[in-house]
């Protein structure tokens, strides 16, 4: 099982529509969890962390789900400006102030007029 | 704006020379980076984790002896791809964490490498 295993893409959608991106991972002790974007030939930005409780920022909200392992994005009243790469990102074990981040393969948004 | 800077963003080379990519936190010391290289249509894969003051750690299946790595200071790591071939044309981009309270690793803009 790959550490980092994200929805195969990539979504093609209208402006408006509501979009929901999946994501597992392997490692059961992972402790952190992040949604990168990633604008063609640049390079990833933190779009968001992701909490147990669930977190939104305006459009944007991202869930974990321990139990299942389980991370999700959901972006509504996608705009133009969204298309991009999201990559599901996990801090595994070992810790520490410097420890590594696992990324998925990311998946490709295309946002439509 | 930018906490992590590269350079160059682009470079083209002849087969059989060296490259040497420099990565700075520009507002904090960083005791660790780390350098991610990215094919086309494909995931970030780490090569390396940037220590200052000590010995990188590479990634399993890549070659130290090719890419060689220098953590000078708290605010550089360079990444030297040396004898570069074909293959080695790719994305290549750091990482910096910035500690503390902050959980977030802040990536450079990345250099393109083309090996002709």
């Amino acid at each position: 099982r790959k550490e980092v295993e994200q929805d195969p893409g990539p979504f093609n959608v209208p402006e408006g529509a509501t979009v929901a991106f999946n994501c597992t991972y392997s490692n059961s002790a992972s402790q952190s969890f992040f949604w990168y974007r990633q604008d063609c030939r640049k390079e990833p930005k933190l779009l968001m962390s992701v909490y147990s409780s669930g977190n939104e920022d305006g459009r944007f909200t991202a869930q974990l789900n321990r139990a299942s392992q389980y991370i999700s994005l959901l972006i509504r009243d996608s705009k133009l400006s969204d298309s991009a790469t999201y990559l599901c990102v996990v801090r595994p074990p070992p810790f520490g102030a410097n420890s590594k981040l696992t990324f998925g393969k990311g998946i490709t948004l295309s946002v439509r007029p | 704006g930018a906490v992590v800077s590269q350079h160059p963003s682009r470079v083209i080379c002849k087969s059989g020379t060296s490259v040497k990519i420099e990565c700075r936190s520009l507002d904090f010391q960083a005791t660790t980076m780390f350098w991610y290289r990215q094919f086309p249509k494909k995931s970030l894969m780490l090569m390396a984790t940037s220590n200052e003051g000590s010995k990188a750690t590479y990634e399993q299946g890549v070659e130290k002896d090719k890419f060689l790595i220098n953590h000078a200071s708290l605010t550089l790591s360079t990444l030297t791809v040396t004898s570069a071939h074909p293959e080695d044309s790719s994305f290549y981009i750091c990482s910096a964490p910035r500690g503390g309270v902050d959980d977030t690793q802040y990536f450079g803009p990345g250099t393109r490498l083309t090996v002709l």
